[in-house]
């Protein structure tokens, strides 16, 4: 089974700095997802990869931008943090007609 | 454009009850529809899927769901409520044939009371 990681679990940053949220799988799995989730909102698609150095805006891409250098690793980057990007944020991995693997989250929080 | 709907916010049951948590979807062509469970501050882990083949799909932790193509309903079900069944379930579906991205419901918080 494929396995997701994502290197923080909970985060604490100040307001304009710019922030890293890293993601690893451990399979040769093209397919690579970012969302956050929000109470009462479910999960929103904010980038995702199908290759190496390929991104595709998702649903709410405003304020974030994405690096996919390996294959293996999708990295999410706020720009300039705010506080409404205070979320949980989760990294998936696909595999074609099998769903998601998620990664166990990073709860952000931006004061 | 494609959706996913699950119309209830929570849902109560008793332990040892059967349990159900809905789910709609609005799709062009044949459906891929998931289950998700998440416990508090992880991530989603997968239950079960439907793609294709019988409607009744049986999925981890004795979970089943049932494809409704009629009613386009995918609701999942479990014979006996358990305690540690507590948790939020997310419904999803594939956005649009050919892409590998999925639209997520908001999710339904089970609550299972001893």
């Amino acid at each position: 089974d494929v396995k997701v990681t994502q290197s923080s679990r909970y985060l604490v940053k100040r307001t304009g700095e710019k922030v890293f949220l890293e993601c690893v799988q451990d399979m040769d799995h093209e397919n690579m997802f970012w969302y956050r989730q929000d109470p009462g909102l479910g999960l929103r698609l904010i980038y995702f990869s199908y290759d190496v150095k390929m991104k595709e805006k998702g649903d709410i891409p405003e304020g974030y931008s994405v690096s996919r250098e390996k294959k293996e690793r999708f990295s999410l980057i706020l720009e300039s943090a705010s506080t409404s990007q205070t979320s949980m944020y989760l990294c998936a991995n696909e595999v074609p007609g099998y769903g998601y693997t998620f990664g166990s989250g990073t709860r952000l929080t931006v004061v | 454009a494609q959706s996913v709907a699950q119309p209830e916010d929570q849902v109560n049951v008793a332990e040892g009850n059967p349990l159900t948590v809905k789910c709609t979807y609005s799709v062009s062509g044949n459906p891929y529809l998931f289950w998700y469970v998440q416990y508090p501050n992880r991530g989603l882990q997968f239950l079960l899927k439907y793609i294709t083949g019988d409607n009744l799909v049986k999925g981890s932790y004795g979970f089943e769901a049932e494809f409704n193509k009629s009613q386009t309903s995918f609701h999942l079900k479990k014979p006996s409520a358990l305690v540690s069944d507590s948790a939020l379930y997310f419904c999803a579906v594939r956005d649009s044939p050919g892409t590998y991205k999925y639209i997520f419901g908001t999710g339904t918080r089970l609550k299972v009371l001893a």
